[in-house]
This record gives C-alpha cells, sequence and structure tokens, in this order.
C-alpha cells in the first residue's frame, strides 16, 4: 500500500521562500509528482521526481531521497497567486497509479 | 498540447437520477485513464482506472455498480454515476495518459456534481 504525509497548512510572506516537505512509504516507485491546484479546479503538473536530487525549474524545485522516502517542494520569491494547495503524489505499483498526499493548502500574506 | 477536457463542467441532478461525465482527450491518445474524486478541503481519490477496450479496475470501496466507466475509444472515457444520492456530491476530476509517456498524467478540469 502506499502512505503519503504533508503538513495540511503553511503560511508564508509574500517574497519569501517556503518548503513544503512530503514523506512517503510505497510498494513500488515510479516517481513522485508535486502539482498545485487552486480551489476549484484540477491540479496543474509542478515537477517530477525519478532520480535522487534537486530539480529547478524557474521559482519552483523538487528534491528526492528515495532511500529516505522524502521529498520536498521550494517556492523562491513567493507571490499571492502561489496561494493554492500543494499536492505530493507517488506513482507506483502496477498500471503506475498515482496515489495523493492529503495535500498542503498554501496562505501567501503581505 | 496535452489537453484534456470534461463536460459537462458543472451539474445538478436529483435523487435517484443517473449522471454522465464525459472525459476526452483532445491532442493525444490515451490508452488509460483515471477517474478521482475530492470532497472539500480533501485530496483526490482514485476510483478506477479506465484502460481503453477493457473492463475498468475500480479501487477498494469504490462500487462498480454505482459508478459506471466505459472507455471505448482511445480519445474518451465516461463515468456514469447511476442513482446518484446527495453523498455523491463531489468534484469528479479524469486524467489521460498519453500511450507515448507512460509516467505523465494529464488532468482534465473536473466536474462538479450536486445531487439534491
Amino acid at each position: 500500500g502506499q502512505n503519503i504525509d504533508q503538513p495540511t497548512e503553511m503560511t508564508a510572506t509574500e517574497g519569501a521562500i517556503v518548503q513544503i516537505n512530503c514523506t512517503y512509504q510505497t510498494s513500488g516507485f515510479n516517481g513522485l509528482f508535486w502539482y498545485q491546484q487552486h480551489a476549484g479546479e484540477a491540479p496543474t503538473f509542478l515537477s517530477y521526481n525519478v532520480l535522487d536530487g534537486l530539480e529547478e525549474k524557474g521559482r519552483f524545485s523538487s528534491f528526492l531521497s528515495r532511500s529516505k522516502g522524502y521529498s520536498y517542494l521550494l517556492l523562491k520569491e513567493l507571490q499571492m497567486k502561489d496561494s493554492a494547495s500543494y499536492l505530493c503524489a507517488v506513482m507506483g505499483g502496477t498500471a503506475s497509479k498515482l496515489t495523493f498526499g492529503t495535500g498542503t493548502r498554501l496562505q501567501v500574506t503581505l | 498540447g496535452a489537453v484534456v477536457s470534461q463536460h459537462p463542467s458543472r451539474v445538478i441532478c436529483k435523487s435517484g437520477t443517473s449522471v454522465k461525465i464525459e472525459c476526452r482527450s483532445l491532442d493525444f491518445q490515451a490508452t488509460t485513464m483515471f477517474w478521482y474524486r475530492q470532497f472539500p478541503k480533501q485530496s483526490l481519490m482514485l476510483m478506477a482506472t479506465s484502460n481503453e477496450g477493457s473492463k475498468a479496475t475500480y479501487e477498494q470501496g469504490v462500487e462498480k455498480d454505482k459508478f459506471l466507466i466505459n472507455h471505448a475509444s482511445l480519445t474518451l472515457s465516461t463515468l456514469t454515476v447511476t442513482s446518484a444520492h446527495p453523498e455523491d456530491s463531489s468534484f469528479y476530476i479524469c486524467s489521460a495518459r498519453d500511450r507515448t509517456s507512460p509516467y505523465e498524467q494529464y488532468f482534465g478540469p473536473g466536474t462538479r456534481l450536486t445531487v439534491t
């Protein structure tokens, strides 16, 4: 089975840096995804890590340690529009299904 | 590229009726589509995996006779909620996997179902 943990809520200030952690326990691993979801909308893809290390894409970076079952999403130069839920999802097992964590609601304040 | 559409975007129906939701991959062929349900302030829960030309695989606890899934072509999957009840009110989201890219899923915009 899959077990994925994320903090429920976080608050950060505009212009700051925030790190959202995700720990997972899975049977089978084909990669870890981060998605952004605004209220009432579908998730949008942010990043995909399958090997250990840091993937950087503009203001967003994602890190993976497979041995520790750990990932984080780093958001730099926070903007008000970054207020959203951030979902950690692991792909594993047969059929390469995605299992989502509970999501972290990020509130960016002035 | 890689656009997935859902129809309708919102639907209100009366208790006991059935509702069909369509999920289409517009510019790619999807051998596999996934159906998720999301309740307010909760994460996405996978309901079933739909493979073109074969029966869907349902997750534990999801009633296959209540949530009928049909994946008749490489670009269309449908989810029918039969005999809907107010507790079925939720946000239903589909995703599709491009047959040429085994790991990435593209999400549709979601369907808000309200059962009165």
